[in-house]
């Protein structure tokens, strides 16, 4: 399947500061991709899609101004956690796919995020 | 109408035996329903997925099974192994939309 690839794999800052993830399709391009959430033991939630070109649609009840999502090229998205808190210490994903009609979607590793 | 409903929560199985997960759904709009499988502090991978036209799809020792009348599909693993612990989640989306909706995930543990 397409490879996915996040980086950093995990991360810890302090809290006020902000976080960049990256997440690349790295053997296809990709108009689209999609910024998961998981906390510990639970199952993953769409945050946010991200359209290369254009601006991210969050999902209702997540805070556009905290997480802003940046789609500048066909192979990088990027997630940014402003004035991170540690409610917002979580396991972040991203995902994509080479084949948008199949439905068949590929995440990365993901990124583990403590706010201290 | 977006929640896909997993059962059970988790699931200890010997070595050998046969692990089954099961999924519902109530949107008669889903159209592609994958099976994920997570390993922990990883991301999940893609396991096998099946459209609603085919009742059944195996690859190896994992089957989907899929009834669209009752909404439900369920994974089989057969032959567990230990190196089959890990953490499944079943989904559905609308392929045009690729977004998934994901069940609440089972957790797997296979005995040796």
């Amino acid at each position: 399947g397409a490879v996915v690839s996040q980086h950093p794999s995990w991360v810890i800052c302090k809290s006020g500061t902000s976080v960049k993830i990256e997440c690349r399709s790295l053997d296809f391009q990709a108009t689209t991709m999609f910024w998961y959430r998981q906390f510990p033991k639970q199952s993953l939630m769409l945050m946010a899609t991200s359209n290369e070109g254009s601006k991210a649609t969050y999902e209702q009840g997540v805070e556009k101004d905290k997480f802003l999502i940046n789609h500048a090229s066909l192979t990088l998205s990027t997630l940014t956690v402003t004035s991170a808190h540690p409610e917002d210490s979580s396991f972040y994903i991203c995902s994509a796919s080479d084949r948008p009609n199949t439905g068949e979607l590929f995440f990365g590793e993901g990124s583990r995020l403590t706010v201290l | 109408q977006q929640q896909v409903k997993q059962s059970p929560q988790s699931l200890i199985v010997q070595k050998g035996g046969i692990s089954i997960i099961n999924c519902a759904y109530e949107n008669t709009a889903f159209d592609y329903f994958p099976w994920y499988q997570q390993f922990p502090g990883k991301g999940p991978a893609l396991l096998i997925a099946i459209r609603p036209d085919v009742s059944e799809k195996k690859e190896g020792r994992f089957t989907i099974s899929f009834n669209k009348s009752a909404k439900q599909f369920s994974l089989h693993i057969m032959d567990s192994q230990p190196g089959d612990s890990a953490t499944y989640f079943c989904a559905a989306s609308i392929r045009g939309f690729q977004k998934l909706v994901f069940g609440t995930g089972t957790r797997l543990l296979v005995s040796p």
